[in-house]
């Protein structure tokens, strides 16, 4: 079945320094790509996402590369701040929105 | 705009006790969805629905139940709730054009 590897974290990070949350998956077919954030207390929003091969998705200063040939897909950024304090999740479909696969989640702390 | 409501935000169960998690949305989505997220374990897909009438198993169906008798309505039943169900509890919509899962805010649920 599909699945998908993220650290845990947390991740401490001092505003302004880079960011780098790996991610990579295991799929049957050719999924699409996603990184959703979730803030304290609320739901999941997506940030950002790539459909096939070698697309990058961007948002908001996140990029990631879809990277078929080492299924990857990173999170960065080049900048963080206090405000990207969050948990970010990478996930994966295949075949429609009604069946996403998460990861684990990567809580993101920046301190001022 | 609304989106995906859910109700209640909170709630807190005795064990054996039952309980119906409610969903709506008003995007005239076909797709919708119950995950659960547990500490360690990112969002696990529980039931889904392709549309009014269809539901479907996810990863983790075992103690719940769901219909979808409207396009709006996806409500999730408890029959008897366990501590195991401990969980925050999201309900997602997607449309069949839509390129991402839309997620409400979230029910807390403790059974003790």
């Amino acid at each position: 079945g599909n699945s998908v590897t993220q650290m845990e974290g947390p991740v401490t990070l001092s505003e302004e320094a880079f960011l780098t949350i790996n991610c990579t998956y295991t799929a049957t077919g050719y999924p699409s790509l996603f990184w959703y954030v979730q803030y304290p207390g609320e739901g999941l929003q997506l940030l950002l996402k790539a459909t096939k091969a070698d697309d990058k998705g961007s948002n908001k200063g996140f990029e990631a590369t879809y990277r078929k040939e080492t299924t990857s897909f990173h999170l960065e950024k080049g900048s963080v701040q206090v405000s990207d304090s969050a948990v970010y999740f990478c996930a994966l479909s295949e075949g429609g929105y009604q069946k996403v696969t998460f990861g684990i989640g990567t809580k993101l702390q920046v301190i001022p | 705009n609304a989106g995906v409501t859910q109700t209640p935000k909170f709630q807190v169960l005795k064990t054996g006790q039952s309980m119906t998690l409610q969903c709506a949305q008003d995007m005239n989505h076909e797709y919708m969805s119950w995950y659960r997220q547990d500490p360690g374990m990112g969002l696990r897909l529980i039931h889904y629905s392709v549309g009014a009438g269809i539901t479907d198993q996810g990863e983790v169906p075992n103690g719940y139940n769901v219909s979808r008798s409207t396009t709006e309505d996806f409500p999730l039943r408890l029959l008897s709730a366990a501590p195991s169900q401990t969980s925050v509890y999201f309900c997602a919509s997607g449309g069949i054009m839509n390129t991402e899962a839309f997620f409400g805010q979230g029910t807390r649920l403790t059974v003790v």
